[in-house]
């Protein structure tokens, strides 16, 4: 059965720095990754997937993501943080067959410093 | 563009009581899924439906039925609630190797 891990509850970075958010997934063959974003008050937004095209996935707001196999890691990654920045982030992990589930990390609240 | 359409997005239930979440699809989606979102632990799955006709269950489903009416719709019901079924409940659907596309929200209290 597949799984995912998202290493940090909270993640609190200064504006301008790095942002790196940790995904480690468990399935049996290669999955389908997502990453989902949750501003305040708000329904879940798509901000990239891994669907075997390309191990580095390029998704909005500037976020990428690179798939891993040999480390089982999707980590979410920005250049430099901004303030709009700030929300929950969600790992999900879908199996390859049309009958699979998509199952969530228990997220990443992302905070920003000015 | 509707998309998923989930009603309703409030309700206050006594314990006890029962209610069925409705949610229909217009995207001509195979799966669906019913998800609930508490603090601290990401959205977990109650129930899944790969197809219709099918249904399966997924991470939290003690407490919980479902339907898979048709292509379009996925009821949950709670046939009588608990306090611990206080929740944001998300349906969604997707198709193979597509994202999710969730519904608003039911924000969900029992007393």
């Amino acid at each position: 059965a597949q799984s995912v891990t998202q290493l940090g509850s909270h993640v609190s970075v200064s504006e301008g720095a790095l942002v790196l958010l940790r995904c480690n997934y468990s399935s049996s063959v290669p999955p389908y990754l997502f990453w989902y974003v949750q501003y305040p008050n708000q329904g879940l937004q798509l901000l990239l997937k891994y669907t075997s095209a390309a191990t580095l996935v390029k998704g909005i707001n500037g976020f990428e993501a690179e798939f891993k196999k040999s480390e089982t890691s999707f980590h979410l990654t920005k250049p430099s943080a901004h303030m709009s920045d700030a929300a929950e982030y969600f790992c999900a992990v879908k199996g390859y067959s049309s009958a699979s589930k998509i199952i969530f990390g228990s997220g990443t609240r992302l905070s920003i410093r000015p | 563009n509707a998309g998923v359409t989930q009603t309703p997005k409030f309700q206050v239930l006594k314990t006890g009581q029962s209610m069925t979440l409705q949610c229909a699809q217009d995207m001509n989606h195979n799966s669906m899924y019913w998800y609930r979102q508490d603090p601290g632990m990401g959205l977990r799955l109650i129930y899944y439906s790969a197809s219709e006709g099918t249904t399966d269950k997924g991470e939290v489903p003690n407490g919980y039925n479902v339907s898979r009416l048709n292509k379009r719709e996925f009821s949950l019901r709670l046939e009588s609630a608990a306090p611990s079924q206080t929740s944001v409940y998300f349906c969604a659907s997707s198709e193979l190797d597509r994202e999710l596309f969730f519904g608003s929200g039911t924000q969900l209290s029992v007393l």
